[in-house]
């Protein structure tokens, strides 16, 4: 079965400072997997994706993900923060791209000026 | 850019009340979805639906839960008798039966049962 985990609960950074969120899944194949993007009370915006190709990629707000199949990881990244990226962050697989996806728990990041 | 749709917004109901809860698809889109998520827990599967019926449920969908697609555009769930742990936010969501297109989700119903 498919699984994602996220180590960091919550994860506290300085507006201007790099980020890394963290996440692995467990799947047989090769998973097609998401980042989203929470606001509270709000809906999920899906900030990147992987399906196949080029492992980084890059996707919206400045936010990039890397795809490691050795490690099963999927982190992503950002080289600065800004306050407004203060949210908590989902990352998701799927079998493919219309099957179930499979949210982690989530990572709730909290930027301080 | 089209977008999914959910009405209403917020529904308040109370304990053993039937809700239902509605969902515009994108319109050429063939997969639909329901998820759901407990204040300040990970969203959750609850059901896919393809080709006018159920691919597959979660442990969650139990006997109380049904989906239905009325009519080309409406996708629906329905809670026949509402418990106080069905109080959730819960999205809706449509793919396209092409690989590559990630599925879209609706900006949510939050269901408050009383």
């Amino acid at each position: 079965a498919q699984s994602v985990t996220q180590p960091d609960i919550h994860i506290t950074v300085s507006e201007g400072a790099s980020l890394e969120l963290r996440c692995n899944y467990s799947y047989g194949a090769t998973p097609y997997l998401f980042w989203y993007v929470q606001s509270p009370g709000q809906g999920l915006q899906l900030l990147l994706k992987y399906f196949s190709g080029d492992t980084l990629v890059q996707g919206i707000k400045g936010f990039e993900a890397e795809f490691k199949r050795s490690q099963s990881s999927f982190n992503l990244r950002k080289p600065s923060v800004h306050w407004s990226d203060a949210a908590e962050y989902f990352c998701a697989v799927g079998k493919t791209s219309y099957d179930k996806v499979i949210f982690g728990p989530g990572t709730s990041l909290s930027v301080i000026p | 850019e089209p977008e999914v749709t959910q009405t209403p917004s917020h529904q308040v109901t109370q304990m053993g009340q039937e809700v239902i809860l509605r969902c515009v698809p994108i319109s050429n889109h063939l997969y639909f979805y329901w998820y759901r998520q407990i204040l300040g827990q990970k969203v959750e599967f609850l059901v896919s639906f393809y080709n006018n019926e159920i691919s597959e449920k979660s442990e969650i969908f139990d006997d109380q839960f049904s989906v239905e697609r009325p009519d080309g555009s409406n996708f629906t769930l329905k809670i026949r008798s509402t418990k106080l742990e069905d109080s959730a936010m819960y999205f809706c969501a449509s793919a396209p039966a092409v690989l590559g297109y990630e599925q879209y989700f609706g900006p949510g119903t939050r269901l408050t049962v009383t």
